[in-house]
């Protein structure tokens, strides 16, 4: 198991209300990736966070958003939610700078939420 | 663009038989590949990766890796499959084209190990 923990373990929302998903990482990393995996699908790239500051997006809307905090921990939230947004989050944790370039992301075991 | 294709959804194999499970990758320069395994209802875990140096890559849980250049491929593989081997195999590839290390990941492949 990675040191990577998300809550809650599963969430069940109403169209076009709002989340919010939470991540702590790996004890020493500094670099927090969320990623969507929808049913059948490769996890997709949401952003990256580094710093406490957004280091990277990918094809998602602005209504996810991010944070950071201090101690390396992270939340996304997800507004107005939609049907096609019920996926497994998945939190990563990694060292921007890592001896070796190792670049490995270690995954926290998910949120499942759905969007009825 | 840089891509991996996983081209099986899903590879069959008897208990303790050798194992293969195909990836090939679309990348400019040299690449950074890694394969994940997720159990049901699981977050990723972190096998093995091929950053450079050798070809032949070993991970965790006996699995090991072939990196090939000419033919683009990054084939995950073990002597002897075990049942308890049975998950989704995921082949990434970290997108060196921003500041991010980013991701990207094949559609996966079902490994189901027969008893």
């Amino acid at each position: 198991e990675t040191g990577v923990t998300q809550s809650p373990t599963h969430l069940i929302k109403t169209r076009g209300q709002q989340v919010t998903l939470r991540c702590s990482s790996q004890s020493g990393h500094n670099t927090v990736s969320w990623y969507q995996q929808a049913l059948g699908q490769g996890p997709q790239f949401i952003f990256q966070y580094y710093r406490e500051e957004e280091n990277g997006r990918g094809n998602f809307p602005p209504r996810f958003s991010g944070l950071q905090f201090p101690n390396y921990s992270s939340e996304l939230n997800v507004n107005a939610l939609e049907l096609d947004d019920s996926a497994l989050y998945l939190c990563a944790s990694s060292l921007k700078f890592s001896a070796g370039g190792s670049y490995e992301q270690y995954f926290g075991p998910g949120t499942r939420l759905t969007v009825t | 663009a840089q891509s991996v294709a996983q081209p099986e959804d899903q590879v069959n194999v008897a208990e303790g038989n050798p194992l293969t499970v195909k990836c090939t990758y679309s990348v400019s320069g040299n690449p950074y590949l890694f394969w994940y395994v997720q159990y049901p209802n699981r977050g990723l875990q972190f096998l093995l990766k091929y950053i450079t140096g050798d070809n032949l890559v070993k991970g965790s849980y006996g699995f090991e890796a072939e990196f090939n250049k000419s033919q683009t491929s990054f084939h995950l593989k073990k002597p002897s499959a075990l049942v308890s081997d049975s998950a989704l195999y995921f082949c990434a590839v970290r997108d060196k084209s921003g500041a991010t290390n980013k991701l990207i990941f094949g559609t996966g492949t079902l490994l189901a190990v027969q008893p």
